[in-house]
């Protein structure tokens, strides 16, 4: 089967301190891939996306950043959080045919 | 570009009554239409998907949506609830050709009381 796996699960940072987030995908080869972040009430969010090893393209400029080291890997990170990059950080997988995404099972993440 | 509007932030209702969230979008293009579920401290996971032909979709658990080209909507309904239906829901849509990525709706929060 083709899943997604996102760690950690939650995650308490302070502001100021980096952040990596990772997530792996299993099942699948070459998968384009995306990082979504999810504020309360404000649905989801594009952050990133990659269709193959080292191809970012970036939706909203901001204090986050993203790479592709590897096919099925996919690694959000920052130098510096900022309160505002609080929320709920998805990463999902185009599914064949343009029918729809496979999401993994996200990172809470509280800047304090 | 497209756009989706989910009317409701937020839909209560008693287990067994029947429901509607509703889902309008804009495109100037040919759309898929999406509906996902997530539930607390989840991930989404697709619901139901309206590619073509019939357009009335189900769900595994009871959902259905229906394709209504001409009021631009593909409304989500369940005759009977239940409280393990208490979840976000998003309607998303995406291009049949060129760009894929789906744009979603600001998602409707169903919450199911005993």
């Amino acid at each position: 089967s083709q899943t997604i796996h996102q760690w950690p699960a939650t995650l308490v940072q302070p502001v100021g301190s980096p952040l990596s987030l990772e997530c792996t995908v299993e099942g699948t080869s070459n998968p384009n891939l995306y990082w979504y972040r999810q504020a309360a009430g404000r649905g989801l969010q594009l952050l990133f996306y990659s269709v193959g090893i080292g191809q970012i393209s970036s939706e909203v400029p901001q204090n986050l950043s993203a790479s592709r080291p590897q096919d099925r890997q996919f690694i959000l990170s920052s130098k510096k959080l900022l309160l505002s990059d609080s929320g709920f950080y998805l990463c999902a997988r185009r599914r064949g045919g343009n029918y729809g995404y496979t999401f993994g099972s996200g990172t809470r993440l509280t800047v304090v | 570009a497209q756009s989706v509007t989910q009317l409701d932030s937020q839909v209560p209702v008693f287990e067994e009554a029947p429901v509607e969230l509703r889902c309008n979008y804009s495109s100037s293009v040919s759309v898929y239409l999406f509906w996902y579920v997530q539930y607390p401290n989840q991930g989404l996971q697709l619901l139901l998907k309206y590619l073509s032909g019939s357009t009335l979709v189900e769900s595994i658990n009871g959902f259905e949506a229906e394709f209504n080209k001409s009021q631009t909507s593909f409304h989500l309904r369940k005759p009977s609830v239940h409280i393990s239906d208490t979840a976000e829901y998003f309607c998303a849509v995406s291009r049949v050709r060129g760009s894929y990525i789906p744009t979603f709706g600001r998602g409707t929060s169903l919450i199911v009381h005993p």
